[in-house]
């Protein structure tokens, strides 16, 4: 089992409807969580972090934590065309490492 | 502005020959990462180093080597390079281990 594991997609959604993307992690000690947008052909950068229960909102993203589930989603409302990108989950599970899920492509058609 | 930069930006070599990609951040960040994207595995942690003279293995550290003399500096190097580490690498910082990371602009890297 990998330690974070997303849906590949791709996740294909109108324009202006909510994209719903999930994550789960193996290790229950793991302590924060992170989305990172990935344009093609550039870096990661952050959208959202999220350290504890419960939902985090900031403009159109809301990030969604469950502990007790190892599970972890954000949903972009109002999605646009320039949310079309890779979303990569990532997570660190105790000591210094942070482990990446392997992204999920999401298309907004417009 | 803040960032981090790689240098060089693309590389080709040969099976073998010595290599290394520089990375820099001028954000006074402790911790400093090195990743590879290939696709369908996401970025895999290579190295990382919570500050100057403190470095340890990611989950494929093997054929690299890191150093962090300096806590601006963390060079990725690639002794003996094999076709196996042709890859997208990308060198990240965050002030603690729990923060947000900076990436830089990525390494394409091929060995042929």
């Amino acid at each position: 089992q990998k330690e974070v594991e997303q849906n590949s997609g791709p996740l294909s959604v109108p324009e202006g409807a909510i994209a719903s993307l999930n994550c789960t992690y193996s290790d229950r000690g793991s302590q924060s969580f992170f989305w990172y947008r990935q344009y093609s052909g550039k870096s990661p950068e952050l959208i959202m972090f999220i350290y504890s229960n419960g939902d985090k909102e900031d403009g159109r993203f809301t990030a969604q934590l469950n502990k007790a589930s190892q599970y972890v989603s954000l949903l972009i409302r109002d999605s646009q065309p320039s949310d079309s990108a890779t979303y990569l989950c990532a997570v660190t599970p105790g000591g210094f490492k942070t482990i990446f899920g392997a992204g999920t492509r999401l298309f907004v058609k417009a | 502005e803040a960032q981090v930069t790689q240098n060089p930006r693309y590389l080709i070599t040969v099976t073998g020959k010595k290599l290394t990609v520089t990375c820099s951040q001028n954000m006074n960040h402790e911790y400093m990462s090195w990743y590879r994207q290939d696709p369908g595995l996401g970025l895999r942690q290579i190295y990382y180093s919570m500050n100057v003279e403190v470095t340890d293995k990611g989950d494929v550290p093997e054929g690299y080597k890191v150093s962090r003399k300096e806590k601006r500096n963390f060079p990725l190097i690639l002794e003996s390079p094999s076709p196996n580490q042709t890859s997208l690498y990308f060198c990240a910082s965050s002030l603690e281990p729990y923060n947000e990371q900076f990436f830089g602009p990525g390494t394409r890297l091929t060995v042929l």
